[in-house]
């Protein structure tokens, strides 16, 4: 089975602070994505990566910067935490561009 | 951007009832999927269909895709209560960005 695995399921934060969210798949899939998801508003895709160190923008990437050194790893980095930026925060990974997502559990993070 | 929306928002049935879920979606595919996600935790894949494809199946899921009207349905047979949950669909679009656009969801309730 795709495993996908992310650092936190709860996050605290404060306002300012720089905030790491890891995730980890163990499929040796090529592609990595993180989304947002907030009610009424579904998944909004935040980047996302095709290959290790490579990376593009997706819907909303306004706040956020990702890393990906090594293909099973992608981080999503909050430079500055805002309390805009509390959210539920989803990883997915897929063997191709077009095809099945595997999800992480989630990792919800309250900014104060 | 939302390509796909899924309608209605919310439905609430009784046990051992038939769901049915809509998504349409406003540009040419290759291909849809179907998600599910169980309260605070990620999702889950259930069905992918080809732009070439009307039907398929799998346990008590049917899905169908008309790409003529920009449209699939999602029906789940004989319900249980541990199908509460919200379904996306999810649209893999041709040119441009082929990554797959998650709707805003529709959330089920099953009631024993």
């Amino acid at each position: 089975d795709v495993k996908v695995t992310q650092s936190s399921r709860y996050l605290v934060k404060r306002t300012g602070e720089k905030v790491f969210l890891e995730c980890v798949q163990d499929m040796d899939h090529e592609n990595m994505f993180w989304y947002r998801q907030d009610p009424g508003l579904g998944l909004r895709l935040i980047y996302f990566s095709y290959d290790v160190k490579m990376k593009e923008k997706g819907d909303i990437p306004e706040g956020y910067s990702v890393s990906r050194e090594k293909k099973e790893r992608f981080s999503l980095i909050l430079e500055s935490a805002s309390t805009n930026q509390t959210s539920m925060y989803l990883c997915a990974s897929s063997p191709g561009i077009e095809e099945t997502q595997y999800f992480g559990p989630g990792t919800r993070l309250l900014v104060l | 951007s939302q390509q796909g929306e899924e309608d209605p928002q919310a439905l609430s049935i009784q046990e051992g009832e038939n769901a049915t879920m809509n998504c349409s979606y406003k540009t040419s595919i290759n291909n849809l999927q179907w998600y599910r996600q169980n309260s605070g935790r990620g999702l889950v894949h259930l069905i992918l269909i080809r732009s070439n494809e009307r039907e398929k199946h799998s346990g008590r899921l049917r899905v169908t895709l008309d790409t003529s009207k920009k449209s699939s349905s999602l029906l789940i047979t004989a319900s249980r209560a541990a199908d509460t949950a919200s379904y996306f669909c999810a649209t893999a679009r041709t040119g441009g960005s082929y990554i797959p656009t998650f709707g805003r969801g529709t959330s089920l309730i099953v009631h024993p």
